[in-house]
Parts: C-alpha cells; sequence; structure tokens
C-alpha cells in the first residue's frame, strides 16, 4: 500500500497568511494526487485534483503542485471560512490512500 | 444539482449486519463510478470501497474485504454498502462520493468530487 505523510500535522495562521501544506507518498504516484477540505461535521470537499488542478467553484487563493512523491497544497491568502482539515490522496493505485490531515486553526 | 443521500446507519452488535444505501440525484447516475469512504471518530479519510459505472467491477480495502459487499442498482440511483461480521473497529460515519475518473492529455484523471453527508455506524454492544 502506498503510505501518504502530510506535515504539519497542524498549524496555527493568521486571516491573511499564507500556509502551505506538504504530503509525502511512500512511492512514487506521478500527480495522481487530490486535496480535500473538511470543516467539522461536513463531508469533505474537492480542492485540488492531478497535483494542480483547481476543482471548479473552488477560489483562486487555494493552488497544488508536485509530482512523483512530493506535494505542496497552498493558501495564498487565508480567510476565515479556510479554516478546517485539509487531507490529500493518491489515486495512483488501489487502496486508494489518504493522508493523515492537517489542521489549520486560528492563531 | 447533484445530492447524495445516505440511509441505513445506526448500532448494531459486533457480529451483526447493516445495509448503507445512498441515493443519487442530479446527474447521469450511470455514467459514474461510486465510492465508499468512512471516518472513525476523530480520525482521518479511509477509502472503503468503489464500484464502476456499469457494477461489473469492485474494488475493496483489505479492512472489508470479504466483509463488506459494495453493489449498485442504475434503474434506482442507488449504490449499496452491504457490511456483515461488523466489527467495533468499523465504527465511523460513511460517506459515499461519486467518482469521476477519465483520460485527458495529460493521463489519467480520478477524484470524487460530490459527497453526501454521512451516516453514523456504531458497532457496540
Amino acid at each position: 500500500d502506498i503510505q501518504m505523510t502530510q506535515s504539519p500535522s497542524s498549524l496555527s495562521a493568521s486571516v491573511g497568511d499564507r500556509v502551505t501544506i506538504t504530503c509525502r507518498a511512500s512511492q512514487t504516484i506521478n500527480t495522481y494526487l487530490n486535496w480535500y477540505q473538511q470543516k467539522p461535521g461536513k463531508a469533505p470537499n474537492l480542492l485540488i485534483y492531478t497535483a494542480s488542478n483547481l476543482q471548479d467553484g473552488v477560489p483562486s487563493r487555494f493552488s497544488g503542485s508536485g509530482s512523483g512523491t512530493d506535494f505542496t497544497l497552498t493558501i495564498s491568502s487565508l480567510q476565515p471560512g479556510d479554516f478546517a482539515t485539509y487531507y490529500c490522496q493518491q489515486i495512483y493505485s488501489t487502496p486508494l490512500t489518504f493522508g493523515g490531515g492537517t489542521k489549520v486553526e486560528i492563531k | 444539482e447533484v445530492q447524495l443521500l445516505e440511509s441505513g446507519g445506526g448500532l448494531v452488535q459486533p457480529g451483526g449486519s447493516l445495509r448503507l444505501s445512498c441515493a443519487a440525484s442530479g446527474f447521469t447516475f450511470s455514467n459514474y463510478a461510486m465510492t465508499w469512504v468512512r471516518q472513525g471518530p476523530g480520525m482521518g479519510l479511509e477509502w472503503v470501497s468503489s464500484i464502476v459505472a456499469s457494477g461489473g467491477s469492485t474494488h475493496d480495502a483489505d479492512s472489508v474485504k470479504g466483509r463488506f459487499t459494495i453493489s449498485r442498482d442504475n434503474s434506482k440511483n442507488t449504490v449499496y454498502l452491504q457490511m456483515d461480521r461488523l466489527r467495533a473497529e468499523d465504527t465511523a460515519v460513511y460517506y459515499c462520493a461519486r467518482e469521476v475518473s477519465y483520460y485527458d492529455d495529460n493521463g489519467y484523471v480520478d477524484h470524487f468530487d460530490y459527497w453526501g453527508q454521512g451516516t453514523r455506524v456504531t458497532v457496540s454492544s
């Protein structure tokens, strides 16, 4: 199975900050990497697919990059609605594994 | 508007069974693969099972293989998860999601673009 490791597991940031979350795969996965946002008590919401493609309706302050084993989700200017938990997911092979999540909290 | 509505969750004893349903609307159900993802209390996301659009092929996580069965009825726009021999570690919120998968000029694309609100399963005596 491909293991997905996110870092940090949590971070505190202020509105307007630039935030970067990292996801590392245990083996190369090309660009087969998605990012989801989840707010408490809600279902996950797709942000980025295939490493760098912004899902329709997602604000442009979200961006993704990377290939191979190392990937990054960046929020260019953190907004109040962005405080949530973020998960990466590899779709290179089954089982389709998720990272452990990064909780973004208000500083 | 795409909608996915799960049902069938509840409290069940270890070793028992439940069948979850996910009713879809707002899109051509028979054109899409469907997936179940679960989230244990305070835990992260875990992919459980996927089924292709025709229903002719399925994939399961090792943790549920041989105990859970995903199926679909395209005439009813519904995907199911039959859960047998339930264990305490199956306690979770279960989400169904629409899976978009295709090939484009850059390669393979696969992601879960719409999710239901989830249904809670508790396995306890």
